[in-house]
């Protein structure tokens, strides 16, 4: 099984820096999906980004953008200009071609501070 | 668009006691989710519906959850008789696409915080 391991229970920025989030995984598949989620205190998941393995370009959504490393088995989250808005906990999740469910890392609780 | 509906928002009850969550999913979404997210952790898998039929449900604990999909559109979750380390957030995600898993958006409701004590 497919495991997703945040090294950081909890990071802090200061509003427009930048903050990076890390998330490594563990799979044997050479193909497969990559996301960013953002939970606030709402519990409401809400989808940053997406990457597929297959594609070498980083994706990016405005202020967010990943640095993919397919050999490190890394996909870490970059937040720019980083707004009081963004403060929420962040998960890391894989999803297997072959499989359905996303399995989810155990979390980033990011805080902006004004 | 009206996103996915879940209630209660919480819920408290004792242990051994029976509890229903309800989900309504996004209009025209055939495949439902649910998840179990214990305080501290990442949400994890219960089951898939596609449509009204059960596509994963491995890591549900069947000797007291069910679940169920009437008419492919909204689904209740039950546990009975609940125990206290089914304490958590049970979200409910749905998504458009049929068939073979893709990179699709899943979208989540705001899920039922449950309290066993």
């Amino acid at each position: 099984a497919q495991t997703v391991t945040q090294s950081q229970p909890e990071m802090s920025v200061q509003e427009a820096e930048t903050v990076t989030l890390s998330c490594t995984y563990d799979t044997s598949e050479s193909d497969y999906y990559l996301f960013w989620y953002k939970q606030p205190p709402s519990r409401q998941m809400i989808l940053v980004i997406r990457q597929e393995a297959y594609k070498q370009q980083n994706a990016t959504e405005n202020r967010f953008s990943v640095n993919f490393q397919k050999a490190a088995k890394s996909f870490s989250l970059k937040i720019s200009d980083s707004q009081l808005g963004d403060a929420a906990m962040y998960f890391c999740a894989y999803r297997s071609l072959a499989g359905y469910a996303l399995n989810f890392g155990k979390g980033t609780s990011l805080l902006v501070t004004p | 668009e009206a996103g996915v509906a879940q209630s209660p928002r919480y819920k408290i009850i004792e242990k051994r006691q029976s509890v229903a969550f309800w989900c309504n999913p996004i209009s025209g979404h055939a495949t439902l989710y649910w998840y179990q997210q214990i305080l501290g952790q990442g949400p994890k898998l219960l089951i898939q519906f596609q449509n009204n039929g059960v596509v994963d449900d491995s890591q549900l604990p069947k000797d007291r959850f069910s679940a169920e999909r009437l008419k492919g559109v909204d689904s209740t979750l039950k546990i009975q008789p609940a125990k206290l380390e089914d304490s958590a957030v049970y979200l409910c995600a749905s998504s458009l696409v049929q068939g073979g898993p893709t990179n699709e958006k899943l979208f989540f409701g705001s899920g039922t915080q449950l309290s066993v004590l």
